[in-house]
């Protein structure tokens, strides 16, 4: 079965230091990868996905995400992180024919 | 243009009642997902639609959910028989094809309390 776990319930950050979020992944076959951030009281909003080619893909607000196959990770990276970033981070994952799975999410918090 | 939206955006009930979540999905979108998420969980899939038909239900905890998509637009999740364990976030999502590489795009979700 797939899954995905995001090691951190929280990530603490200042502001303009760069952000890691961790998501590592399982399933059957190539992967595909998502991000998605949820603000209070808003739906989720898609951030960037990994489907295939090069390893580090980028996406809305200047955040990228780093795709590592022999590590099964899927680790959101920003190099410069801004207060208004402060939200719940999903990492999700799915197979070619199986439902997108979710982690159980990450909360970053970045302090002026 | 216009996203995904769900109504209502609250819905209290009582244990035993039966309640219906409707979700528009964003126009010109063939695949529509319903998703429930539990407090402090991520979302978790309950039955993905292809145009009218249900493509994958295996998520849909037991017979008491059912949903529908006559049309192929508007979907409806219907909850018979509610129980408090059934209060959550429901959300829906669609996306333009069905396909794996094809991210959702997720409406602001249904607060539903059974109480």
């Amino acid at each position: 079965a797939q899954s995905v776990a995001q090691p951190e319930d929280q990530v603490n950050v200042a502001e303009g230091n760069p952000l890691t979020v961790k998501c590592t992944y399982s399933v059957s076959g190539n992967p595909y990868l998502f991000w998605y951030v949820q603000y209070p009281n808003r739906g989720l909003q898609f951030l960037l996905k990994y489907i295939t080619g090069d390893n580090l893909v980028k996406g809305s607000y200047g955040f990228e995400a780093e795709f590592n196959k022999s590590q099964t990770s899927f680790h959101l990276k920003k190099p410069s992180a801004l207060v208004s970033d402060s939200a719940l981070y999903f990492c999700a994952v799915r197979g070619w024919d199986t439902p997108l799975v979710f982690g159980k999410g990450t909360r970053l918090s970045v302090i002026a | 243009g216009a996203g995904v939206s769900q109504t209502p955006s609250n819905k209290v009930t009582e244990k035993g009642k039966y309640v219906e979540l409707r979700c528009d999905p964003i126009s010109g979108h063939t695949a529509l997902y319903w998703y429930r998420q539990s407090l402090g969980q991520g979302p978790e899939f309950l039955i993905y639609f292809q145009g009218t038909g249900a493509a994958d239900d295996s998520g849909l905890p037991n017979d008491r959910f059912f949903a529908v998509r006559p049309e192929g637009s508007v979907s409806t999740l219907k909850i018979q028989r509610t129980e408090r364990g059934d209060s959550a976030v429901y959300l829906c999502a669609s996306s333009a094809q069905a396909g794996a590489y094809n991210e959702q795009f997720f409406g602001p979700g249904t607060r539903l309390t059974v109480l």
